[in-house]
């Protein structure tokens, strides 16, 4: 089946501006998480929906950054007033839900703040 | 809090033979597991193995084989025959019941011909 796909692949904006980027999970997979990803560096956590709820969004940063799964399938990070050191990959994921299940993640989008 | 440690930034491997990459974890739970993904250079990162904290066996997938040693807190990959498609960078990770994943900072991996 169809494994998690993220769009855009690529994203520039110029300081200052509002991005949304997407993540579509693998069908029947019910948490979905987001990581960010530096360069030259591992992921780092950002949030985690069980569901339709953010069970966990002790990684984001500050209140620019913010994320919803309204269904409970597609996810959007939105990040308002963006920063140079906002640039990164930003990877999602997704699992079964249920303990210690393995994430299967999608191919990113490369974020890029002028 | 949890901590991965990749020491090898860098590591170089003869095609066709196996190679370890080594991997130490920090962390006061009892229940946790461990993971190891690739990330080849398109950025996608590709699940590998999956060792939990309560197994007693080593994890093996295919040509991939997890060293796991508790007492160590260690957690190694083996890669055995290694192929030209191998190089790429790997991660270490490991999640607990927060279900978050912590990774390390990764090693890349040269498979030389």
């Amino acid at each position: 089946g169809a494994g998690v796909s993220q769009t855009p692949s690529n994203k520039v904006t110029e300081k200052g501006k509002y991005v949304e980027l997407r993540c579509d999970p693998i069908s029947g997979h019910t948490a979905l998480y987001w990581y960010r990803q530096s360069l030259g560096q591992g992921p780092e956590f950002l949030i985690y929906f069980q569901g339709t709820g953010a069970a966990d969004d002790s990684g984001l940063p500050n209140d620019r950054f913010f994320a919803v799964r309204p269904e409970g399938s597609v996810s959007t990070l939105k990040i308002q007033r963006t920063e140079r050191g906002d640039s990164a990959v930003y990877l999602c994921a997704s699992s079964l839900g249920t303990a210690t299940d393995t994430q299967y993640f999608g191919p990113g989008t490369r974020l890029t703040v002028l | 809090a949890q901590k991965i440690t990749q020491t090898q930034p860098g590591m170089f491997v003869q095609e066709k033979e196996a190679v370890t990459l080594d991997c130490t974890y920090d962390t006061s739970d009892q229940s946790y597991g461990l993971f190891w993904y690739k990330q080849p250079s398109s950025g996608e990162m590709i699940f590998l193995i999956y060792q939990g904290s309560y197994d007693e066996q080593n994890a093996t997938e295919g040509r991939y084989s997890l060293n796991f040693q508790k007492a160590r807190k260690s957690a190694n990959l083996v890669i055995s025959a290694s192929q030209l498609g191998d190089s790429a960078m790997y991660f270490c990770a490991m999640d607990r019941s927060a279900r978050q994943l912590t990774f390390g900072s990764g090693t890349q991996l040269t498979v030389l011909p």
